[in-house]
């Protein structure tokens, strides 16, 4: 069975760059995959920051960009803020109606 | 605006059926092109899809759940439902509804938490 990986945490020091990644265990990330990005902070509900590899939803910052970096899907941070610390998580459309959620990876900023 | 909302009992025991249903506003859940679906996240734990039914009607199952999982639609109350079966500890959960779409993005609802204990 194909597991979708994220990074565990990363660390960002505040006006920094980190750049989380998003693969599978068989295989390469593509956009055929229409990967997205969602942002959950703690008691909240996840929401949408990117979707189909690197369109942003209405709302968020420009500092979020989506792109595919190598065999991976790529969400990239540019200039974090405090209120950027948060879990992130990774989906990719599997086809035939099948979704599947990357582990998510906990941001600090620090 | 698109609101979701998931309503259903809030503590299960476990063997029952666990029976969740979420109400869609702002927009139809037979628009094209949307998958309606459902999501949980144990505590402190990562999301892991559940189920989705298409505009269309169509069903779509987690494999690792599909012998327990039912989803189904209600078009003349904008409303989707999700049964699951034969309930364990290990289904505890905060359950969430989503409209999931390949081109624009998935929309969640705030989520409901379901504890299955005897």
């Amino acid at each position: 069975q194909t597991v979708v990986t994220q990074e565990p945490s990363f660390s960002v020091s505040p006006g920094g760059t980190v750049t989380l990644t998003c693969g599978l265990t068989s295989g390469s990330v593509s956009t055929s995959y229409y990967p997205s990005w969602l942002q959950q902070t703690p008691g909240q509900a996840p929401r949408t920051l990117i979707y189909s590899t690197n369109s942003r939803s209405s709302g968020v910052p420009d500092r979020f960009s989506g792109s595919i970096r190598g065999n991976k899907a790529a969400l990239t941070l540019t200039g974090a803020q405090a209120d950027d610390e948060s879990d992130y998580y990774c989906a990719l459309y599997m086809g035939n109606g099948i979704w599947v959620f990357g582990g998510g990876t906990k941001v600090t900023v620090l | 605006q698109l609101q979701l909302q998931e309503s259903g009992p809030g503590l299960g025991k476990p063997s029952e059926t666990l029976s969740l249903t979420c109400t869609v506003s702002g927009g139809s859940i037979t628009s094209s092109s949307y998958h309606w679906g459902w999501i949980r996240q144990p505590p402190g734990k990562g999301l892991e899809w559940i189920a989705s039914i298409y505009y269309t009607g169509t069903t779509y199952y987690n494999p690792s759940l599909k012998s327990r999982v039912a989803i189904s639609a209600d078009a003349s109350k904008n409303q989707f439902s999700l049964k699951l079966s034969s309930v364990t500890a290990a289904d505890t959960a905060v359950y969430y509804c989503a409209r999931l779409s390949m081109t624009a993005g998935s929309y969640w609802g705030q989520g409901t938490l379901v504890t299955v204990s005897s």
